[in-house]
Parts: C-alpha cells; structure tokens; sequence
C-alpha cells in the first residue's frame, strides 16, 4: 500500500522556465493539500483540491501559481516562470474524506532549486 | 504574532533523557497535529487528537483545549528521535496552520 508519492524529489530550473511538480495521494485518497515549506521557514498552507475541484486555493501566490488534480492521474501544481523566490519544498498530503478533524499523510516532497 | 507557537525552537538532550516540546496556539481548533520532519526528508504524521492524551510507543501528546496548549513528550530519548517536531492545527476547514517546529538533537 504505496503511500504520498511526489515527483520529482529535486528540481532544478533557470530563471524564467516552468516547473510541474506532481502529487499522487494514498489509494483511496481523494483530497489533496499541497504546502510550502520555504528555507528557514515553517510550512505554509497553499491548495486544497478534490477530484477535478479546487476547494481552497487562499494560500497560492495571485499569479504564476496554478494546481489542478483530474479525474484521471496526480495532482499538479505547476510554476510559471519562476524566480528565485520560489526555491521551496514543496509538500503534497492526501486524506481520505474532508472535515475539521482529518488525518493528512504527507509525500516526501518535491525540492525546488531556481537558479 | 502567529496563531502557532512552539516551543523551545531548539533542544539538545543526552540519550536516555525525557524530553517536552510545547505547542501554544491562538485560535479555536477541531484538532491537532503533531509532524515528525527528519533532514533532508519528508513528514511524518505522529498523532492527531482534539482532546485528552494519546500514546504510541515513546511519545506520548496531550492537550488542553481550554488553555490552548498541548505538548509532545519523548520518554528515554534516543539519536534517532533527532528530527524537527512540528505541531500544526486544524480550524474549521481542512488546510493546517504550522508551528515553525521545535529542533531535537539526541546525543549518545
């Protein structure tokens, strides 16, 4: 039973390019949660989506930023032309239902180095 | 200020030693988290509870809703206990709001 998986677990991108980064939650896992974690810094709430749904996107940058998850395959959080700011890690936890009280397993994370 | 609180933000200790992270928070919760984030790795989900205490193996989390604090505690601490604790709350919705984690070193 295969947990969060993230890919890729590092990524190097210029100033500039896009970067995709993917998230494919538990089995039977329909929630998805993607958080920033920049250097130095605490982790940092960006998207909630459900199966084709963005249920809450109050954390993600007004632009640039953008996060999908379809019906079919993972979820995605894409970056357009990024700048060096956005040197993160970034972390995708899944759930099984929604609600107040809900475990979140995370993936291992997706590291992201702009040069 | 923010809506988590943790503390100490850094904590070094002997083996064998018992250890207390706190975790103080500003706002009403359905629950909280306590995470496990080992170097260079990924995060590791140790409790989850709104009330009361929980046990698993060495560590043990209670909280106190009516004074908003809950603490992580490590009974007979090892090196590989050395990790960042990070506690996290969830409100009415399900997106988490972090502490900026408590760093644990465990010495032989």
């Amino acid at each position: 039973n295969a947990g969060v998986m993230q890919n890729p677990r590092h990524l190097v991108r210029r100033r500039g390019q896009e970067a995709r980064l993917r998230c494919s939650p538990m089995k039977g896992h329909s929630h998805v949660y993607w958080y920033r974690q920049l250097p130095e810094e605490g982790l940092k709430f960006m998207v909630y989506l459900q199966k084709e749904n963005i249920i809450d996107e109050s954390g993600m940058p007004k632009e640039r930023f953008s996060a999908e998850f379809p019906k079919e395959g993972p979820s995605i959080l894409r970056i357009q032309q990024v700048v060096r700011g956005d040197s993160a890690a970034y972390f995708c936890a899944s759930s099984r239902t929604s609600g107040r009280a809900v475990e979140q397993f995370f993936g291992p994370g997706t590291r992201l180095t702009v040069l | 200020k923010n809506e988590v609180e943790q503390s100490p933000q850094n904590l070094t200790a002997q083996e064998g030693e018992f250890i207390t992270i706190n975790c103080s928070y500003s706002v009403g919760i359905s629950a909280l988290h306590w995470l496990q984030q080992h170097p260079g790795g990924g995060i590791v989900s140790l409790f989850m509870l709104s009330s009361g205490k929980k046990k698993h193996g060495r560590l043990i989390a209670t909280i106190n809703i009516q004074e908003k604090h809950s603490s992580l505690h490590i009974t007979a601490s090892h090196p590989r206990d050395s990790a960042v604790y990070i506690c996290a709350v969830s409100l009415n919705t399900d997106k988490l709001i972090f502490g900026t984690g408590t760093r644990l070193q465990v010495f032989p």
